[in-house]
């Protein structure tokens, strides 16, 4: 399961504190995404990025931050503005959309819990 | 934008039995439909995916079927076995916008 890695597993955090999550990838992909699983609400999407140094906002971006200095590595900030970050969040890259396969892998994502 | 839905959000089968989830789309432009299995507690990994020049693709068991006139398209698990209990999600991409849209998943639980 290499490829894409998010750290940590699992992580908790109290009312008002920022945290980040990490999503790191060797696969020499372009595009990256990162999405929140709720119970029986699918994968929707937060922030995805194309290419290094640009990112768009997915449809639910509120209460969340992306950066992407690195073509590796898009970590995604979960901000004291984001009313309910207790989620499964993960990560997933891509050669970017309708240039050739179009697969999205994705790593083995990180549980919040806010306290 | 796109909008995909999925059918039904829970699936119970006897071991043996086939089983079948279908997925509508909103997006005509849409051209590239992926179905990704996510086991309890892993990641979402992909089964199989069809492309909008295609009608039918199979692999052993699993296979998926297009229908760009209604805008649907199926997966269809033959010879179900405990294995295959899981979430699935379909997904569409239309091109307009640079990431996938997925449905909300079926949970499918295969009795044995």
């Amino acid at each position: 399961d290499g490829g894409i890695t998010q750290s940590p597993k699992y992580l908790f955090r109290k009312e008002g504190q920022n945290v980040t999550l990490s999503c790191e990838q060797n696969l020499n992909h372009d595009a990256m995404y990162w999405y929140r699983q709720d119970p029986g609400q699918g994968l929707r999407l937060i922030y995805y990025s194309q290419i290094v140094n640009d990112f768009q906002k997915g449809d639910i971006a509120e209460g969340y931050s992306v950066s992407r200095e690195k073509k590796e590595s898009f970590p995604l900030t979960v901000t004291s503005a984001q009313k309910n970050p207790t989620a499964f969040y993960l990560c997933a890259s891509s050669i970017p959309m309708g240039r050739g396969s179009d697969e999205q892998f994705f790593g083995p994502g990180t549980r919040l819990t806010v306290l | 934008g796109e909008n995909v839905e999925q059918h039904p959000s829970t699936l119970s089968v006897q071991e043996g039995d086939s089983a079948v989830i279908k997925c509508t789309y909103s997006d005509s432009a849409s051209n590239y439909f992926p179905w990704y299995k996510q086991e309890l507690g892993k990641r979402p990994q992909l089964i199989i995916d069809i492309r909008s020049n295609v009608g039918e693709k199979k692999d052993q068991r699993i296979a998926v079927t297009l229908n760009k006139t209604a805008k649907h398209f199926s997966l269809h698990i033959t010879e179900t076995q405990p294995e295959d209990s899981a979430v699935y999600f379909c997904a569409g991409y239309g091109g307009s916008q640079g990431n996938l849209i997925f449905g909300k998943g079926t949970k499918l639980s295969v009795k044995p």
